[in-house]
């Protein structure tokens, strides 16, 4: 198995710009999570989606963030209008409903920086 | 609200010194604990996790931790550390009354072994 798979791996952007992350979750996996990594605040939940329905967005600092999960294996994280103070590490994670099993896998990060 | 705290944000060891990172949570029902690792540069990593049973849980790398629930800490320990485990480590709490699925993680400790 791939595990989970995050691109861009490093996106470098200007503020005002749209940025796309994406994500692909291990297959057989229904859930997944977004999470920010900064040196200030750790690594903070953002949302996450159980069978491709958001079930909990309140981690999502304001409304220039979004997520999508159109399909079980494919997800999107959109900042616009992106600003300098989310640059951060994004990371996406999946996770398997089977049991009590809710060990987290979680992909490479995506380092984003607004300039 | 809910938290995990980790008490240390930095510690420096030598090599084959003992280790132990304190970490405690608020939440007074059934959780499961987690410890992730995050190596320089890679994506978090499960070390060892706690469901329920022998409250000394072993992980990979030597690595155990105790669950003392009286207390609400799942403390990491191990007796020689080496230069490889250099990293951050994540200790991480899912409250079952959310499923167990909204992981709760504390803001990590760094971890610098000197050769």
């Amino acid at each position: 198995d791939a595990g989970v798979i995050q691109s861009p791996r490093h996106e470098v952007t200007e503020m005002g710009q749209e940025v796309t992350l994406r994500c692909k979750p291990i297959s057989g996996h229904d859930y997944l999570f977004w999470y920010r990594q900064t040196m200030m605040r750790g690594l903070e939940l953002l949302i996450y989606f159980n069978n491709n329905v958001p079930i909990d967005d309140s981690g999502m600092p304001e409304d220039r963030f979004s997520a999508k999960m159109p399909n079980a294996s494919f997800s999107t994280l959109k900042i616009q209008p992106s600003e300098p103070r989310d640059s951060a590490v994004y990371f996406c994670a999946s996770s398997s409903s089977g049991g009590f099993n809710n060990e987290q896998f979680f992909g490479p990060g995506t380092r984003l920086t607004v300039l | 609200a809910q938290s995990v705290s980790q008490h240390n944000h930095h510690v420096i060891l030598s090599e084959a010194a003992s280790l132990e990172l304190g970490c405690n949570y608020s939440y007074g029902g059934t959780v499961n604990l987690f410890w992730y690792v995050q190596y320089p540069g890679q994506h978090l990593q499960l070390l060892l996790k706690y469901f329920s049973g022998d409250p000394l849980v072993k992980g990979i790398k030597g690595f155990e931790a105790e669950f003392i629930k009286s207390k609400f800490s799942f403390n990491l320990r191990k007796p020689s550390v080496q230069w490889s485990d250099t990293a951050e480590y994540f200790c991480a709490v899912n409250p079952l009354n959310t499923g167990g699925f909204k992981t709760i993680f504390g803001a990590g400790t760094r971890l610098f072994v000197k050769a």
